[in-house]
């Protein structure tokens, strides 16, 4: 079975700073895809940024970055330079191929609050 | 740009109602999806589609259906909506199975069942 485990519920981070928000996975299969969602206040999922297991280089979208430590199953994701914008709910979750449902397994999630 | 719609943003049933949820997407996609969002407990997989007719079981399908008698539209159906299932409701789109890292989401129906 797969999982997805988040261990920060929320984080405070200064405007400007970079910001870590950590992901680990655990999955048998070896191809998987690994995401990010962020989901502001208004309930929208927001796509962010997709690392596939057999993905050589980490996936960066503008200031997002995903650190792939695949020895270590963890995704994090990075947002460089942070803004006031970015304040949200960030999800991480997971797609191998294995059988069984064919959806995305989610993380509990991380309330990221930017202070200005 | 994909467009994914639900039809409500808030909505409020009695115990016992039947409750329709309704997703339509509006860019040909084969695979559709519901989830639902608790706190605490992320999202949570409880139908999806992968084409016209189709469906398939995800993590939690008890006490739903689902119906998909066209390509862009996904119903989800609380045949007895009951308090536990006060809930976001979110649906999601996806083009097919080859392009699993564009999965599209609509902006939720937030359930509450009196």
């Amino acid at each position: 079975a797969q999982k997805i485990t988040q261990t920060q519920p929320g984080m405070f981070v200064q405007e400007k700073e970079a910001v870590t928000l950590d992901c680990t996975y655990d999955t048998s299969d070896p191809s998987y895809g690994l995401f990010w969602y962020k989901q502001p206040s208004s309930g929208e999922m927001i796509f962010l940024i997709y690392q596939g297991s057999y993905d050589q280089q980490n996936a960066t979208e503008g200031r997002y970055s995903l650190n792939f430590q695949k020895a270590r199953k963890s995704a994090n994701l990075v947002i460089s330079a942070s803004q006031l914008g970015d304040s949200a709910m960030y999800f991480c979750a997971m797609r191998d191929s294995g059988g069984g449902a064919d959806g995305l397994t989610f993380g509990k999630g991380t309330h990221l609050i930017i202070q200005p | 740009d994909v467009k994914v719609t639900q039809s409500s943003r808030y909505l409020v049933k009695r115990t016992g109602e039947k409750v329709f949820l309704e997703c339509v997407q509006d860019m040909d996609h084969e695979n559709m999806f519901w989830y639902r969002q608790d706190p605490g407990l992320g999202l949570r997989l409880i139908y999806f589609s992968y084409d016209v007719k189709m469906k398939e079981k995800g993590d939690i399908p008890e006490g739903y259906s689902v119906s998909r008698e066209k390509k862009e539209r996904f119903s989800l159906i609380l045949e007895s909506a009951s308090t536990n299932q006060t809930s976001m409701y979110l649906c999601a789109s996806r083009k097919n199975r080859d392009r699993i890292h564009e999965q599209y989401f609509g902006p939720g129906t937030r359930l509450t069942v009196t």
